[in-house]
């Protein structure tokens, strides 16, 4: 079975500072793939960055990025810089190999609530 | 630039009633995926669709059905709706079932009384 852990329900975070939002995942797959998305109060999935299993280089999307360490099975998103248009949930979710009927795994973390302070 | 288009964007339903939710993505994708969302339980993967003509059950299918109508459409129906069906519906595609990231829709809030 497929699974992702997000233990921080809550954030806070002072404007302008960084802050790394935690996800770990299992699986027995090979290759696969973690994703972040973002849910600001308005209610619509916003895709911000992907990570491969294979990649070797972290992910970066403009003030995002994937800390993933394969081996701890971990796969951190990192916003540089906050602003208060950042306050929002974010998951991480995780995407396996799909080898027909039955066999696909796409999962969702619980969420993060991350709230940026003036 | 519609993306994933899903209809309606608010029902209420008494129990027993039945509906359906319509979603149809114009990107020409391959997979589609149908996930409900629950105050602290995250998405959660109803349905999907790898490709066109194939459907098949996610983590919490019971109550439900789907049908993939053609490669742009994915409904969604309720055959007997129960208050435990109250949720936040997402409608999902993706180029394919392992490849590129899910575009969602934006939601169909269902209450079931």
């Amino acid at each position: 079975a497929q699974k992702i852990t997000q233990t921080q329900p809550g954030m806070f975070v002072q404007e302008k500072e960084a802050v790394t939002l935690d996800c770990t995942y299992d699986t027995s797959d090979q290759s696969y793939g973690l994703f972040w998305y973002k849910q600001p109060s308005s209610g619509e999935m916003i895709f911000l960055i992907y990570q491969g299993s294979y990649d070797e280089q972290n992910a970066t999307e403009g003030r995002y990025s994937l800390n993933f360490q394969k081996a701890r099975k971990s796969a951190n998103l990192v916003i540089s810089a906050s602003q208060l248009g950042d306050s929002a949930m974010y998951f991480c979710a995780m995407r396996g190999t799909y080898s027909g009927a039955g066999s696909y795994q796409l999962t969702f973390g619980k969420g993060t609530k991350l709230s940026v302070i003036p | 630039n519609a993306g994933v288009t899903q209809t309606p964007k608010f029902q209420v339903l008494k129990t027993g009633q039945s509906m359906t939710l319509q979603c149809a993505q114009d990107m020409n994708h391959n997979s589609m995926y149908w996930y409900r969302q629950d105050p602290g339980m995250g998405l959660r993967l109803i349905y999907y669709s790898a490709s066109e003509g194939t459907t098949d059950k996610g983590e919490v299918p019971n109550g439900y059905n789907v049908s993939r109508l053609n490669k742009r459409e994915f409904s969604l129906r309720l055959e007997s709706a129960a208050p435990s069906q109250t949720s936040v519906y997402f409608c999902a595609s993706s180029e394919g079932p392992d490849t590129g990231e899910l575009f969602f829709g934006e939601g169909s809030r269902l209450t079931v009384l």
